[in-house]
């Protein structure tokens, strides 16, 4: 069985440039996450989706980022503009029940 | 003061040693409780989980809960090389979906 997969793995950019992740979580799925590790941190939750729906975003900062999952599937994480303090990984999550299982994250440096 | 509170190491121990690590919480409401071991440039997995207080063995692994004292532990008896990671405690008031992780503890065990 295929794990959770991101891309990409590792991003540069200059702070005030637009970045975008990608997610693609385990085969039947239906929760999804996303989570920002800041380096020496745990993770901490952004949004989490129920199918398409976003239930629990209170952690995004929503002035600019954004998150969507069409069909219930793939999602994106969009971050603009970006700032310096983006800089961390952010790692995705799936789950069917009772387990989280994480994709390799994608290593964000904002320079 | 955060809600989860881990020592981050850097630990270090000789193969074979028994290794001890730790978190404390303040919220009194978290009844689930989880550890994950996170390899360098890898997404967290999950190791074990209990609900409420007690006890859990897996293996080489014992999970600990003590709700009284708001303090959890995982043991790892006969610690291997390749147990050499960041361990991060996760725990949630209500189900697997909101957990609040801790900064993780780095353990370096050499032979």
């Amino acid at each position: 069985e295929a794990g959770v997969v991101q891309s990409p793995r590792y991003k540069i950019i200059e702070k005030k440039q637009p970045v975008a992740f990608w997610c693609n979580p385990i085969s039947g799925h239906n929760t999804l996450y996303w989570y920002r590790q800041n380096l020496g941190q745990g993770p901490e939750l952004l949004i989490r989706y129920e199918n398409e729906e976003a239930v629990d975003d209170s952690q995004l900062p929503k002035d600019r980022f954004s998150a969507e999952r069409l069909k219930g599937v793939d999602s994106t994480l969009k971050i603009q503009p970006a700032e310096l303090g983006d800089s961390a990984v952010y790692l995705c999550a799936s789950s069917s029940d009772n387990e989280q299982y994480f994709g390799p994250g994608t290593r964000l440096t904002v320079t | 003061q955060k809600e989860v509170e881990q020592d981050p190491g850097p630990l270090s121990v000789p193969e074979g040693a028994i290794v001890s690590l730790n978190c404390t919480y303040s919220n009194s409401a978290f009844q689930y409780f989880m550890w994950y071991r996170q390899y360098s440039r890898k997404g967290p997995e999950l190791l074990m989980y209990t609900y409420s207080s007690g006890n859990k063995e897996d293996g080489r692994f014992t999970a600990q809960v003590d709700k009284s004292s708001k303090y959890i532990s995982l043991f790892i008896r006969d610690s291997q090389p390749s147990d050499s990671a960041t361990y991060l405690c996760a725990m949630s008031a209500g189900g697997y979906n909101k957990l609040i992780f801790g900064a993780g503890t780095r353990l370096a065990v050499h032979p």
